[in-house]
């Protein structure tokens, strides 16, 4: 069965430190999207992402925060200055269409120190 | 997309039915109930969604009441390996956009041997 994957596992780094996270969506789908849950707390959404194009994103998702899909099969969250409170697990989506069902990758734990 | 509300957790014995309640009072003509698990701090898992239709698939089944005010979501011979947060979520369905996920707090369902 075809599933989402995310690449590093676990990431620690350190503050002001760029990270960034890596996901292989299912190979058909077209629409991604980044959601993060800090311990302890509830899954959020980062954004979504379509035809190269951010289609919404939450207030999460400041200018810190930027996404990209490098080729035909990557898409990636990057965090151009990390900071403590970004410590979370960051989960990659993707769906066929909006309306589809969204299908979430195991995740990246991010430690920030 | 409508407020759901959810127990924060319960119990069931394994091998028993498992009915998880979701009020969604609020719920409009066109939006759909979804439910995803999150097992420990895994990428949450879709199980099943459905508009006014009860729903089967290999995983679960899913009772919308008449009114489309709540909903049970039936796991029918629970195993210790559905001890997890599980989310119900509406979610309304336009053409057109990504729409993201609003993930609630959960129920938390503890299977018991």
């Amino acid at each position: 069965e075809p599933e989402v994957t995310q690449t590093p596992s676990h990431q620690v780094t350190q503050m002001g430190q760029e990270v960034i996270l890596r996901c292989v969506p299912i190979s058909n789908h077209l629409y991604f999207y980044w959601y993060r849950q800090i311990l302890g707390q509830k899954v959020e959404f980062l954004v979504s992402f379509y035809n190269n194009e951010i289609s919404e994103k939450s207030e999460i998702f400041d200018d810190q925060f930027s996404v990209e899909r490098p080729d035909g099969s990557n898409f990636t969250l990057k965090i151009r200055s990390t900071k403590l409170e970004d410590s979370a697990m960051y989960f990659c989506a993707s769906s066929l269409a909006p309306r589809e069902t969204q299908y979430f990758g195991p995740g990246t734990r991010l430690l920030v120190l | 997309d409508a407020k759901t509300t959810q127990p924060p957790s319960m119990d069931c014995a394994e091998g028993r039915a498992a009915n998880l309640p979701c009020n969604h009072s609020t719920i409009s003509g066109n939006e759909y109930v979804y439910w995803y698990r999150q097992i420990h701090s895994q990428g949450p898992q879709y199980i099943i969604h459905g508009l006014k239709n009860n729903e089967t698939n290999e995983m679960a089944s899913l009772i919308i009441t008449e009114d489309r005010k709540s909903s049970t979501l039936i796991l029918p011979h629970a195993t210790l390996r559905d001890t997890a947060v599980y989310y119900c979520i509406v979610r309304v369905s336009p053409s057109g956009s990504a729409r993201q996920l609003t993930f609630g707090s959960g129920t938390q369902l503890t299977v018991l041997p």
